[in-house]
């Protein structure tokens, strides 16, 4: 069984163009995040939410927005996509706000 | 927040233990040290946490030193399968603020 799952595992897409990664975590977690792995290795965190709650919104363009339709998933729609949005994104989740996160396998997006 | 600084880079014999170092002088008294890892291409994986106590698990050992500015993970026995970065993180904030790590790897 999976505990965190994203979906696709690949995606190329042409920039402009509007995606969305979705997560889902069959762990019962209350808070789930995305973060971003750019060229460099650095992993920074995008978005959190708490009971479907936005709680971390760290400095990310307004093009990319997370939605939780329920406590199990949050997918991350972005749109106008730019060549800097490549990167690896990875959704984790924890039991609560300061809980041991548990991550992903990623979703590597490359725009071209 | 609380920074931490690791060695950029360490290499380890395979059956030997490994220990890795890291030095966070900043922290505050009540944020948790974290240890995570990411083999390649793959999501970073918890390996284990602590306060002040050292603390053990299936996979590491955790030591942190008396004032707590700087802590220690230990692998006990590295196979190759270990090779990985290895990260050392403050949780502030509720945000874990992942660096550029440690690349251990381990040879045969």
């Amino acid at each position: 069984d999976t505990a965190v799952s994203q979906t696709p595992k690949y995606l190329v897409t042409q920039m402009g163009n509007d995606k969305s990664i979705k997560c889902e975590q069959n762990l019962g977690h209350d808070t789930m995040y995305w973060y971003k792995q750019d060229s460099k290795k650095f992993l920074k965190i995008m978005f959190s939410y708490n009971n479907k709650e936005l709680i971390i919104n760290e400095t990310v363009p307004n093009r990319f927005s997370p939605k939780s339709p329920d406590k199990a998933h949050l997918n991350l729609h972005i749109n106008s996509l730019e060549l800097g949005d490549s990167a690896v994104y990875f959704c984790a989740s924890s039991s609560d706000w300061a809980d041991t996160q548990y991550f992903g396998p990623g979703t590597r997006l490359t725009v071209l | 927040d609380a920074k931490t600084t690791q060695p950029p880079s360490m290499d380890c014999a395979e059956g030997r233990a490994a220990n890795l170092p890291c030095n966070h002088s900043t922290i505050s008294g009540n944020e948790y040290v974290y240890w995570y890892r990411q083999i390649h291409s793959q999501g970073p994986q918890y390996i284990i946490h602590g306060l002040k106590n050292n603390e053990t698990n299936e996979m590491a050992s955790l030591i942190i030193t008396e004032d707590r500015k700087s802590s220690t993970l230990i692998l006990p026995h590295a196979t190759l399968r270990d090779t990985a970065v290895y990260y050392c993180i403050v949780l502030n904030d509720y945000k874990l603020s992942f660096g550029a790590g440690t690349t251990v790897t381990v040879r045969a």
